[in-house]
C-alpha cells in the first residue's frame, strides 16, 4: 500500500523568500512522485515528476523537488516566491510495480500557499 | 489540443436525482479515471478503466458507476445522489497503462463543482 502526508496544510512566505513544502511518502515498491499544483477553481497541473532517474528533479516555475529514499521525502523547494505561486499544492505517489496498483495515485491532503507582498 | 474535457462545470442536484457526469479526451489515451476533491482530504480515486470495455473500482466506488465504451468518453453516473457526493469531481487521462503508466504523467480536466440539496 502506498500513502502520502504533506507536513502542512497552510505555509506562508513573502514574496522573494524561499518556499519549503514538505511531503513524506510510503510505498511498497519503488514510487514515482508527483507535485501538482491547483490554483483556485482550477484544474490540476503538473510540476515535477520523479520516476527513478535523478534524485533533484527539476520543475516548471522554478520549482524543484528532491527524492530521498533515506527519509522517504520528496519536498518541494523554490528559491524565491512570487505572488503567482499562492495555490494548493499536492504531492502525489504512483507505484510503479506490483498486483494492479499500476498508475493509481494517492494524493497528499494538500498545502496551501500563501505568498503576501 | 482540448485535452481533457468535463461537462458540465457546475451542477445542483436534489437528493435522489441521477445524473451522467461526461469526460472526454483528444489524446488516443488508453488510461482514464476519476476522482473527487473534498476539504482536506486530496483527491480520491472512484473509478478508473485501462481501456475501452474494461473499468475498476478505485477507493471510494459506492454510489457512482462508470462505463467506458470508447477509448475517448469516460462518464461517471450518479444513480440517486446523496448530499454526501458533493464536492468537485476531476477527470484524468493518461496514454499507458500498466507498469509505464506509474511514470507517465496523468493530464487533469478542469473539474465539475457538484452541489447536492
Amino acid at each position: 500500500a502506498q500513502s502520502v502526508t504533506q507536513l502542512d496544510s497552510h505555509v506562508s512566505v513573502s514574496e522573494g523568500t524561499p518556499v519549503l513544502l514538505r511531503c513524506n511518502y510510503s510505498s511498497s515498491y519503488s514510487p514515482s512522485l508527483f507535485w501538482y499544483v491547483q490554483h483556485p477553481n482550477k484544474g490540476l497541473q503538473l510540476l515535477l515528476k520523479y520516476t527513478s532517474a535523478a534524485t533533484l528533479v527539476k520543475g516548471i516555475n522554478g520549482f524543484e523537488a528532491e527524492f530521498k529514499k533515506s527519509e522517504t521525502s520528496f519536498h518541494l523547494t523554490k528559491p524565491s516566491a512570487h505572488m503567482s505561486d499562492a495555490a494548493e499544492y499536492f504531492c502525489v505517489v504512483s507505484e510503479s510495480a506490483g498486483g494492479t496498483s499500476y498508475g493509481k495515485l494517492t494524493f497528499g491532503q494538500g498545502t496551501i500557499l500563501t505568498v503576501h507582498p | 489540443n482540448a485535452g481533457v474535457t468535463q461537462t458540465p462545470k457546475f451542477q445542483v442536484l436534489k437528493t435522489g436525482q441521477s445524473m451522467t457526469l461526461q469526460c472526454a479526451q483528444d489524446m488516443n489515451h488508453e488510461y482514464m479515471s476519476w476522482y473527487r476533491q473534498d476539504p482536506g482530504m486530496g483527491l480520491r480515486l472512484i473509478h478508473y478503466s485501462v481501456g475501452a470495455g474494461i473499468t475498476d473500482q478505485g477507493e471510494v466506488p459506492n454510489g457512482y458507476n462508470v462505463s467506458r465504451s470508447t477509448t475517448e468518453d469516460f462518464p461517471l453516473r450518479l444513480l440517486s445522489a446523496a448530499p454526501s457526493q458533493t464536492s468537485v469531481y476531476f477527470c484524468a487521462s493518461s496514454y499507458s497503462v500498466g507498469t509505464v503508466l506509474a511514470k507517465n504523467i496523468q493530464y487533469f480536466g478542469a473539474g465539475t463543482r457538484l452541489s447536492v440539496l
